[in-house]
C-alpha cells in the first residue's frame, strides 16, 4: 500500500552539529517530494522540495537527496540551531491530487 | 498576503453530535485539502476540493464529508462524533493542483469527550 516512513522517531543533536533525516517512500511511481517542517501549535511549513528527475537539491542551510534505486529521501539541516527544533514529516506526491505524509521525527536541538 | 486561516481554534463536542470546520485559503489558492493528525496516525489524508469538486478522498468513513464554495473557501463536517475523531484537523491550500507545495493553517483541535 502507500507509505511513507522514517527510520527515526526522535533525533537529539548538539547546536551547530548537522542534523540528517532520513525517509523511506514506497511508491516508485511518485515523482514530486516535500519536506515539512511542525512546530508546536502551528501546521506543517514548507522546507524544501524536489522532483524525481533530480538527485540533490539545495536551499538555504538544508539539503534533499533523493535516491529512487532505494527509495530513499533524506534532509540534511546544516548548523543546526535552536530553532531548529520541531517535527519534520516528508511527503510525497503519488498523483490523483493527494499528498501522503511520513510518520514525522522529532527533532531535539541541544544547546 | 494572509495565510490559510481555520475556524474555529479548539472545539469540545460530545458522542454522537455533528461539528463544521472552516478554512479560507490564501487569496488565488483554488485546491484546498484536509488532514487528521493523531499521535498514533500521523497526518492522514481527508479530501481535496478544487473548483467546488472533489477530487480525491481518503479511506476515512461517511460521516466524514467536505465542500468547497465558489470563493474556494472549505468547510469540512464529522456527524456522529466518535471519541477516536478527537484530532487536529489540518486545511492547506494550494495553488492548482495539489502537486505544488502545501501551505497549511494552524489546524482546529478537535476534542470528542
Amino acid at each position: 500500500g502507500e507509505s511513507v516512513g522514517l527510520h527515526l522517531p526522535t533525533l537529539s543533536v548538539q547546536e551547530g552539529d548537522n542534523s540528517i533525516i532520513n525517509c523511506a517512500y514506497s511508491n516508485s511511481a511518485s515523482d514530486y517530494f516535500i519536506w515539512y517542517k511542525q512546530e508546536s501549535g502551528k501546521g506543517p511549513q514548507f522546507i524544501i522540495d524536489i522532483r524525481s528527475n533530480m538527485d540533490k537539491r539545495q536551499g538555504q542551510r538544508v539539503t534533499v537527496l533523493l535516491n529512487k534505486t532505494v527509495k530513499h529521501l533524506s534532509l540534511q539541516i546544516a548548523a543546526t540551531q535552536p530553532g531548529d527544533s520541531a517535527v519534520y514529516f516528508c511527503a510525497e506526491y503519488t498523483g490523483g491530487f493527494k499528498t501522503i505524509f511520513g510518520a514525522g521525527t522529532r527533532l531535539f536541538v541541544k544547546a | 498576503k494572509a495565510g490559510v486561516t481555520q475556524t474555529p481554534r479548539y472545539l469540545i463536542k460530545t458522542r454522537g453530535q455533528q461539528v463544521t470546520l472552516s478554512c479560507s485559503p490564501i487569496s488565488g489558492h483554488r485546491s484546498v485539502s484536509w488532514y487528521q493528525q493523531t499521535p498514533g496516525q500521523g497526518l492522514q489524508f481527508l479530501f481535496e476540493y478544487f473548483s467546488e469538486t472533489q477530487r480525491n478522498k481518503g479511506n476515512f468513513p461517511g460521516r466524514f464529508s467536505g465542500r468547497q464554495f465558489s470563493n474556494s473557501r472549505s468547510e469540512m463536517n464529522v456527524s456522529t462524533l466518535e471519541l477516536g475523531d478527537s484530532a487536529l484537523y489540518l486545511c492547506a491550500s494550494s495553488l492548482n493542483t495539489g502537486s505544488e507545495k502545501l501551505f497549511f493553517g494552524s489546524g482546529t483541535q478537535l476534542s470528542v469527550l
